[in-house]
């Protein structure tokens, strides 16, 4: 099963500081990767996907096939950040998300 | 062009009532899927429905029923709804699996008594 792993399930920075979240995946072959982003109470949507190697609000997210990882990243964080992040796999039909991460941004 | 909508927003049930969870989009996507959505366990795939006309079981099926009504339409039905179904329901489509992303709609919050 392709399978993604974020090992926190809540991150606390301060505003201006920098955001890492960890996403690892236990599959081979040539992944697929999305990070999608759920603002309180809203519907999930997609934050970017790494075949495009955009940035997005800041967030940037480089896939490392040595490490397994789809890290995503921003250099400052931003109190407008605070969500629910979630790493997911594509490419499938059953898609496995991962069981995401809160980011907490302190003013 | 309103997206993926559900019905309805909000619901209480008491344990053992039945209910139907409706979910619609208007994007012409082939497939559907059917989420919950619950603290610490992040999004647990319920069902899916690849096409029209098919559905297949997802990492949490007992408990629920489906039905691709059509294209457009894809319900989730409770048939004897008990406490450990009180979450947050989330249906979702894409245009095709191979490209991966998937459009949300924005809920149902759902507590059973």
């Amino acid at each position: 099963a392709q399978r993604v792993t974020q090992p926190e399930k809540l991150l606390s920075v301060f505003k201006g500081a920098p955001v890492e979240l960890k996403c690892n995946y236990s599959y081979s072959g040539s992944p697929e990767l999305f990070w999608y982003v759920q603002y309180s109470r809203q519907r999930l949507q997609l934050l970017l996907r790494h075949i495009s190697r955009e940035s997005i609000k800041g967030f940037t997210a480089d896939l490392n096939k040595g490490e397994t990882s789809f890290h995503l990243k921003k250099p400052f964080a931003q109190e407008e950040d605070s969500a629910m992040y979630y790493c997911a796999p594509g490419g499938y039909q059953k898609v496995t998300f991962g069981t995401g991460t809160k980011l907490q941004v302190i003013p | 062009n309103a997206g993926v909508t559900q019905t309805p927003k909000f619901q209480v049930l008491k344990t053992g009532q039945s209910m139907t969870l409706q979910c619609a989009q208007d994007m012409n996507h082939n497939s559907m899927y059917w989420y919950r959505q619950d603290p610490g366990m992040g999004l647990r795939l319920i069902y899916y429905s690849a096409s029209e006309g098919t559905t297949d079981k997802g990492e949490v099926p007992n408990g629920y029923n489906v039905s691709r009504l059509n294209k457009r339409e894809f319900s989730l039905r409770l048939e004897s709804a008990a406490p450990s179904q009180t979450s947050v329901y989330f249906c979702a489509s894409s245009e095709a699996p191979e490209l991966g992303e998937q459009y949300f709609g924005p809920g149902t919050r759902l507590t059973v008594t």
